[in-house]
């Protein structure tokens, strides 16, 4: 089974600063199976990445995923005011089929 | 414009069932596979379970946590997809999320993201 740690647990930063998430892996895994979901306060997840560096439909260029093997980046180059919000990755695999990290908070500084 | 309803959420006591409903619409239900994801208050997102479109042959995948207790199926006519819980246990309280899971090819390898997300309802299981 595939276990995804993400860093940090929470990153505080101000508007416009760049943030940069990490996802890691505990045996390599391909591109094609890694996904990043934002999830804003009380609102379901929704999908920023998919196959490690496509953006989803509608995502700005202000994201961008990239990484391989085991570790992997969601970069957010200037956070908006809706970027403040919790960040999962997600790997697609056999058994279980979905794995989900932790978390990664990132809050107004 | 593509949307997931559930509902079917609510409070239930341990050994009790309960089924979700997914119902969607503006894209071709059979088209897709549907995902239920759930996050328990404070937690983190877990997979629960999965049903590919008719047109991937309508298969089923659970997580081991769930398998043996929950069914999930779909209704093609209804555009609707099900969650069926039985054997409720408290740790099972959380918000369930049904998800539109969208097939992504790369060369040889295919694998499904979740690209349209309902709002979710939420199960009590509680005494």
């Amino acid at each position: 089974e595939i276990v995804l740690t993400q860093s940090p647990g929470t990153l505080s930063l101000s508007p416009g600063e760049r943030a940069t998430l990490s996802c890691r892996a505990s045996q390599s895994v391909s591109n094609t199976y890694l996904a990043w979901y934002r999830q804003k306060p009380g609102q379901a997840p929704s999908l920023l990445i998919y196959g490690a560096s496509n953006r989803a439909t509608g995502i700005p260029d202000r994201f961008s995923g990239s990484g391989s093997g085991t570790d992997f980046t969601l970069t957010i180059s200037r956070l908006e005011p809706e970027d403040f919000a919790v960040y999962y990755c997600q790997h697609f695999g056999s058994s279980p089929l979905y794995t989900f990290g932790q978390g990664t908070k990132v809050e107004i500084k | 414009e593509m949307q997931l309803v559930e509902s079917g959420g609510g409070l239930v006591q341990p050994g009790r069932s309960l089924r979700l409903s997914c119902r969607t619409s503006g894209f071709t239900f059979g088209d897709y596979s549907i995902s239920w994801v759930r996050q328990a208050p404070g937690k983190g997102l877990e997979w629960v379970g999965f049903i590919r479109g008719k047109a991937y042959g309508g298969t089923t995948d659970y997580a081991a946590s769930v398998r043996g207790r929950f069914t999930v199926s779909g209704d093609d006519s209804k555009s609707t997809a099900f969650l069926q819980m039985n054997s409720l246990k408290t740790e099972d309280t959380a918000v369930y999320y049904c998800a539109r899971a969208s097939r992504f090819r790369s060369g040889f390898l295919f694998s499904y993201y979740m690209d349209v997300w309902g709002k979710g309802t939420t199960v009590i299981v509680s005494s």
